[in-house]
């Protein structure tokens, strides 16, 4: 039972354009959401994450949309770099305490490549 | 060290044998996670450590997985009588608020 699901085990864009990566959840008590970029060899590091009190964040390059009713979120890369290729992670947390991010639960993730 | 380390790095085994994967995180990090991802899937939860609490051990996917952290600090994951299904990246992570930092895993392999 798969309660993170990334759909699309990769995507391929060209340099310059958007890449969306989504993320579909099936636990309606998640409520903190984080991506994570992963490069061969290196262990996963954090990007970007987004509470259920709002429905979008953003960081530089990087915005995270949350519909909470669709049980949807997805992460917005623009413009996207060759060096953002990587595997990334949507991962999803039962809830947060005391602003604390218990134990998470991950996607099978999505490799992205982007073209030069 | 800043980040969270693990050993080894690399680790091959011959069936039926046990090994001992190694975890040191963040100073001062109270919560301490183990995942693995085999082949083609994603991040599997094992086994969570949270203080002096009695760990979440909901993840071990059998008893001849187990692990311990000693005061509070470093962990180390055991695996006995390995499976050829154990092969995987085994990534050890850390957390004190917000998200995780991971190391950079043991990649095991039962041959």
């Amino acid at each position: 039972d798969q309660q993170v699901k990334q759909n699309s085990p990769s995507l391929s864009v060209q340099e310059g354009r958007i890449s969306i990566l989504n993320c579909d959840y099936t636990n309606s008590m998640f409520d903190y959401f984080l991506w994570y970029k992963k490069y061969p060899a290196e262990g996963p590091t954090f990007l970007i994450s987004i509470s259920s009190i709002k429905d979008k964040n953003e960081d530089g390059r990087f915005t995270v949309f949350l519909n909470k009713s669709a049980k949807h979120l997805s992460l917005h890369i623009v413009p996207s770099q060759p060096g953002d290729s990587a595997v990334y992670f949507c991962a999803a947390s039962p809830h947060l305490y005391n602003r604390k991010a218990e134990k998470l639960v991950f996607g099978k993730g999505t490799k992205l490549t982007v073209n030069p | 060290g800043a980040g969270v380390s693990q050993s080894p790095s690399n680790k091959v085994t011959e069936k039926g044998k046990d090994v001992e994967l190694r975890c040191d995180p963040i100073s001062g990090h109270t919560a301490l996670y183990w995942y693995r991802q085999s082949l083609g899937q994603g991040l599997e939860f094992l086994i969570y450590f949270q203080g002096n609490s009695a760990p979440d051990k909901s993840g071990l996917p059998s008893d001849r997985f187990s692990a311990e952290r000693t005061g509070g600090s470093v962990s180390t994951l055991t695996i006995q009588r390995t499976q050829q299904e154990d092969s995987a990246v085994y990534l050890c992570a850390s957390s004190f608020r917000g998200g995780y930092t991971f190391g950079s895993g043991t990649r095991l392999t039962v041959v």
